[in-house]
């Protein structure tokens, strides 16, 4: 089985300072790893995604996540929040079907 | 021009009834898939279809079924709509077979379904 687990259901940062989205999973096979991005009243978008090469992805919107083998984790981060960056973040394992966790509500105060 | 378009964007209805969401995409993907997003967000697969033929069913009530007239289309017709079936239903496609794979799922904007 496999599944992912959002640490926070909402995290408010300030307009300029680090974002740290936290997902961890559990898989019994080598992961294919994704982070969705939802705006609100919109369906999903591509962040990024692990797919076994490097272990630092890169995204768009100038996200990033490091896949963590020993810590079971692929966390997204941002160096400098955008007010636009406000939306619900998805995190996702592949097996036979795309599993998202519960997802983490971004806020930006300005 | 819209990748994954759903029609209608919001549905409201009485229980009992029977409505249908439509799903076209223009990518020319080979997989498509509907998801159910509850009020907590959370989103969940319910079908999936490579070149219309059905390769995933959770475990969703017959209620639901699932309708492929070409890859490009795929449509969800809902008999007998119940309260709890208030979500919002994504659909989604991406190029490859399905399964275990690192395509990217291109998602719909949405239907939101409002059972009264």
């Amino acid at each position: 089985a496999q599944s992912v687990t959002q640490l926070g259901s909402h995290v408010s940062v300030s307009e300029g300072a680090l974002v740290l989205l936290r997902c961890n999973y559990s898989s019994s096979v080598p992961p294919y790893l994704f982070w969705y991005v939802q705006y609100p009243n919109q369906g999903l978008q591509l962040l990024l995604k692990y797919t076994s090469a490097a272990t630092l992805v890169k995204g768009i919107n100038g996200f990033e996540a490091e896949f963590k083998k020993s810590e079971t984790s692929f966390h997204l981060t941002k160096p400098s929040a955008h007010m636009s960056d406000a939306a619900e973040y998805f995190c996702a394992v592949m097996n036979e079907k795309l599993t998202f966790g519960t997802g983490t509500r971004l806020t930006i105060i300005p | 021009d819209t990748a994954v378009s759903q029609t209608p964007k919001y549905l409201v209805t009485q229980m009992g009834n029977d409505k249908s969401i439509k799903c076209e995409q223009n990518l020319g993907h080979d997989t498509m898939y509907w998801y159910k997003q509850d009020s907590k967000k959370f989103l969940k697969i319910m079908f999936s279809y490579n070149n219309k033929e059905l390769i995933i069913n959770e475990t969703v009530p017959n209620r639901f079924s699932p309708k492929s007239p070409d890859k490009a289309h795929l449509n969800l017709h809902i008999n007998s709509l119940e309260l709890g079936d208030s979500a919002v239903y994504f659909c989604a496609s991406s190029q490859g077979p399905g399964g275990r794979s690192t395509d990217t799922q291109y998602f719909g904007p949405g239907t939101r379904l409002t059972v009264l």
